[in-house]
């Protein structure tokens, strides 16, 4: 099946500080999702991008599908970014694949 | 709030019992889907169902077995349950098969005493 790297496996900032975390995957995609899943263990959708550039906020995403990778980038990170954010594809039209996550702590 | 509901929030039951989780999709959904988060295996996908039918099948134990009724809920039936089983389970939905983002439920916590 397909394989999802997700780095690095955790981060630690000072508030204000930007980030950019990396997800690799081994085959084509047809779907890519991002997600926040905060300390109550929620997970929230953050992006859907399976190719291309998309924004939200402080928070921006870039799928290059030709070469299997995505980047979330967290802009002027606040301790509510805190939690760890996973990257999951999809290719046969059903099951998301996820990655093992990011862990980030973002400090006062 | 996704729009995706899932109930129980918490359960606290013994080795050997079967429980009952479940999920109602968000309004106009016909995709359900089944996750468990454990501290070993991550996130995995357990079972899709399309508008009341099975259509994918992933790491689901022969203990677990789950349906999508008339309505669109669905439920997941975990039996025999083992230490193991302890983790998270979420639902999500999507308008259809593939193509489109999953939204996923608060999620229900599972733990075997």
């Amino acid at each position: 099946g397909i394989q999802v790297e997700q780095s690095p496996p955790d981060l630690i900032l000072q508030e204000g500080a930007n980030s950019t975390l990396r997800c690799n995957f081994s085959d084509s995609v047809n779907n890519l999702q991002w997600f926040h899943q905060n300390p109550w263990g929620q997970l929230i959708n953050l992006f859907y991008i399976p190719s291309g550039t998309k924004q939200n906020g402080r928070l921006s995403a870039t799928t290059v599908a030709t070469e299997r990778y995505s980047l979330l980038y967290i802009s002027s990170s606040q301790t509510t970014d805190s939690g760890v954010y996973f990257c999951a594809v999809e290719t046969s039209g059903s099951r998301l694949t996820f990655g093992e996550g990011t862990q980030l702590t973002v400090n006062p | 709030d996704s729009g995706v509901t899932q109930t129980p929030k918490h359960l606290i039951t013994a080795t050997g019992q079967r429980v009952t989780l479940r999920c109602s999709p968000r309004s106009g959904d016909l995709s359900v889907y089944w996750y468990q988060q454990s501290l070993d295996q991550g996130l995995q996908f357990l079972i899709q169902y399309y508008n009341g039918e099975e259509r994918a099948k992933g790491n689901i134990l022969e203990r677990f077995s789950a349906q999508q009724f008339p309505d669109l809920h669905s439920e997941l039936n975990l039996s025999s349950l083992e230490l193991g089983d302890s983790a998270l389970y979420f639902c999500a939905s999507s308008v259809s098969r593939g193509l489109h983002t999953q939204y996923f439920g608060p999620g229900t916590r599972l733990t075997v005493l």
